[in-house]
């Protein structure tokens, strides 16, 4: 029983570039999290869908980045136009009830 | 707004020792859940230990224990026997209850000297 698969694990981009990161939940998992870690902080709450919805939005950036949980195949968070301050660790969780599985996360470096 | 602090950025332990990892939350709301997660190096977020506040018990897994006021807002994480691999950032969380969007503190790093 694979947990919450992330990739890729390490991602750089240039400034002005896309990155795309890629999210698939536990087997029977139908809803995910998407939180970002910046460098000495904690985690903190970006994003929640469940299949082809967008449940709460409420910590996402209001520009350039956006989430998807298509009916197939795995959840993307996608960051347009990237700038130095988008350098963080994206992890993706997904839950059952009240318990989030985490994935390793996506390691995004802006050159 | 619910916060999250914990106020130890660093501690250590000797190995065997124990050694109690602080937090404190703010909430008005009385159905919530609160954690403690552990970062290791390789960035993993693993769940070490959940309580509900409905329950006056303290929640135990093995050698790690939470003392849990409620009056008081505060969930400090009890480290017993510590091992080597204990040595990780630790994350105090708090959750509302029916959501999984959690608040996160800014962590602890625990090094646990042989």
């Amino acid at each position: 029983n694979a947990g919450v698969m992330q990739n890729p694990r390490h991602l750089v981009r240039r400034r002005g570039q896309e990155a795309r990161l890629r999210c698939s939940p536990m087997k029977g998992h139908s809803h995910v999290y998407w939180y970002r870690q910046l460098p000495e902080e904690g985690l903190k709450f970006m994003v929640y869908l469940q299949k082809e919805n967008i449940i709460d939005e409420s910590g996402m950036p209001k520009e350039r980045f956006s989430a998807e949980f298509p009916k197939e195949g795995p959840s993307i968070l996608r960051i347009q136009q990237v700038v130095r301050g988008d350098s963080a660790a994206y992890f993706c969780a997904s839950s059952p009830n009240e318990k989030l599985f985490f994935g390793s996360g996506t390691q995004l470096s802006v050159l | 707004a619910q916060t999250v602090t914990q106020s130890q950025p660093e501690m250590s332990v000797q190995e065997a020792e124990t050694v109690t990892l602080s937090c404190t939350y703010d909430t008005s709301e009385s159905d919530y859940y609160l954690f403690w997660y552990k970062q290791p190096p390789s960035r993993q977020m693993i769940l070490v230990i959940r309580q509900e506040a409905y329950k006056q018990q303290n929640a135990t897994e093995n050698r790690f224990s939470v003392n849990f006021q409620k009056a008081a807002k505060s969930f400090s994480l009890k480290i017993s026997d510590s091992q080597l691999g204990d040595a990780a950032m630790y994350f105090c969380a708090y959750g509302k209850g029916g959501s999984e969007k959690l608040v996160f503190g800014k962590g602890t790093k625990l090094t646990v000297n042989p």
